[in-house]
């Protein structure tokens, strides 16, 4: 079935450094990329998403773009800052209406000033 | 964009009591919301799926007399632990596809803390 990897974290930054989370996918079709993050005690907010291959998603200085031949999705920002720390959810959609999203288990990114 | 609202935020009971928590999609029709629930540093469980007017479809292993599910309209649903115990205490996220979605994106909940003592 279809399936998401992250890169295990925790992952620890110094502020002003550049992030990247590792992402790829399992799907049978072409699916809805997401990337979700949690603050602490909070619920998911989407961050950003792309819906096609060769789609970017961006949003509050990050950027991920869907990657068909390497089945990547990667989560990027170019300078990282304490209030960014929290856990990042990468998921997928297939375009089957009324399905769950899928999970990757989470990466935790900690930010020191 | 899109809100849903979850009630309560927190809730703490004594085990064998029941709890219901509500899940409402504040500004959009929601046919289809989705029940998680969340360990602990862990990722995102799919309880079950629930689609308005009809039964819902729960994930294996998940106890559908222990989570009662209800989607009563196309802008609430609700999950009702039934005579929980502490292994229930965990946190609780509803999310809720639009109606009128063309890529299945979804909107989540802030989540319901359950303590279960």
């Amino acid at each position: 079935g279809d399936s998401v990897t992250q890169m295990e974290g925790p992952v620890t930054l110094s502020e002003e450094a550049f992030l990247t989370i590792n992402c790829t996918y399992t799907a049978t079709g072409y699916p809805s990329l997401f990337w979700y993050v949690q603050y602490p005690g909070e619920g998911l907010q989407l961050l950003l998403k792309a819906t096609k291959a060769d789609d970017k998603g961006s949003n509050k200085g990050f950027e991920a773009t869907y990657r068909k031949e390497t089945t990547s999705f990667h989560l990027e920002k170019g300078s990282v800052q304490v209030s960014d720390s929290a856990v990042y959810f990468c998921a997928l959609s297939d375009h089957q209406a009324g399905t769950a999203l899928i999970f990757g288990k989470g990466t935790t990114l900690s930010v020191s000033s | 964009g899109a809100v849903v609202s979850q009630h309560p935020s927190r809730v703490i009971c004594k085990s064998g009591t029941s709890v219901k928590i509500e899940c409402r999609s504040l500004d959009f029709q929601a046919t289809t919301m989705f029940w998680y629930r969340q360990f602990p540093k862990q990722s995102l469980m799919l309880m079950a799926t629930s689609n308005e007017g009809s039964k819902a479809t729960y994930e294996q292993g998940v106890e559908k007399d222990k989570f009662l599910i209800n989607h009563a309209s196309l802008t609430l649903s609700t999950l009702t632990v039934t005579s929980a115990h502490p292994e229930d205490s965990s946190f609780y996220i509803c999310s809720a596809r639009a109606s009128s979605s063309s890529y299945n994106e979804q909107f989540f909940g802030p989540g319901t803390r359950l303590t279960v003592l």
